[in-house]
C-alpha cells in the first residue's frame, strides 16, 4: 500500500464521454499533483495543488479539468477527449517545501486510461 | 526544458553486476530525488541528494552529484533481478518536479 489511492485502476471511454479520476492520500500531505506519463515520453507535470490551491497549470487543455476539494482528494475530470490523450495518469503527494523536511512525491498507481 | 534526462535509456546486466545511471538537468536545483518504477506501478522514491552534499548512501544504493557539470549518477551496487525497473531521476523548482524518460534497468537471473 503506498499512501496514496487512485482510482480506477483502467478506464476506457469514448471520445465524447464525462469521466472523472480520483486520488486519496493518508499521509498527511499538503501538496498533490497530476502527472502523465505517456510511452517514451518524460512524465508530464499537469497540476501542482498546495494547501488545496492550484499553483502550476502546465499548458494543459481544457479538457482535463482538476479539482482539490481538501488536501487528502484530488480528481482530474475528463471530458472530450482525443486518442492521444491515452496513458497513465499518475497522483502523488507531498509536504509543500518549506513546511518541513525536504519532502520527495509519493505516487499512486496510476489509472491506465485509453480513449477510442 | 527544466527535466532530467536519464542515460542510457536502457541497460541490461547481470546478476551480482552492478548498474550504474546517469541523470543530467539544466537548472539550478535545490535536491535531486531518483525513483524506481515496477511496470504498471507507481514511481518510489529511493533517495535524495541535496544541492550541498556530492554523495550519499542508502543500502546498496549510491549516488553522487556534481552541480557543476549538472549531472547525477546512481550506482546500484551487487543487483538483484528484484531491481529490475525503470529508474528516474527528478529535479525542480519548489515542488515543481521534472522528470526524464528513465533507464530501464533489467537483471538477468
Amino acid at each position: 500500500e503506498t499512501g496514496v489511492t487512485q482510482t480506477p485502476r483502467h478506464l476506457v471511454m469514448g471520445m465524447t464521454n464525462k469521466k472523472s479520476l480520483k486520488c486519496e492520500q493518508h499521509l498527511g500531505h499538503n501538496a498533490m499533483y497530476w502527472y502523465k506519463q505517456s510511452a517514451k515520453k518524460p512524465l508530464e507535470l499537469m497540476f501542482v495543488y498546495n494547501f488545496k490551491e492550484q499553483t502550476e497549470n502546465n499548458s494543459v487543455p481544457s479538457r482535463f479539468s482538476p479539482e482539490c476539494p481538501n488536501s487528502s482528494h484530488l480528481f482530474l475530470h475528463l471530458h472530450t477527449l482525443q486518442p492521444e490523450d491515452s496513458a497513465l495518469y499518475l497522483c502523488a503527494s507531498s509536504q509543500v517545501p518549506g513546511t518541513g523536511d525536504d519532502s520527495p512525491l509519493h505516487f499512486g498507481n496510476g489509472t491506465r486510461l485509453t480513449v477510442t | 526544458s527544466q527535466q532530467g534526462e536519464e542515460d542510457p535509456q536502457a541497460l541490461s546486466i547481470q546478476e551480482g553486476e552492478n548498474a550504474t545511471m546517469n541523470c543530467s538537468y539544466k537548472t539550478s536545483i535545490n535536491n535531486l530525488q531518483w525513483y524506481r518504477q515496477n511496470s504498471g506501478r507507481g514511481l518510489v522514491h529511493l533517495i535524495l541528494i541535496r544541492s550541498n552534499e556530492r554523495e550519499k548512501h542508502s543500502g546498496r544504493l549510491r549516488v553522487t552529484l556534481d552541480t557543476s557539470k549538472k549531472s547525477s549518477s546512481l550506482l546500484i551496487t551487487a543487483s538483484r533481478a528484484a531491481d529490475t525497473a525503470s529508474y528516474f531521476c527528478a529535479t525542480g523548482p519548489g515542488n515543481q518536479f521534472y522528470f526524464g524518460t528513465g533507464t530501464s534497468l533489467t537483471v538477468i537471473p
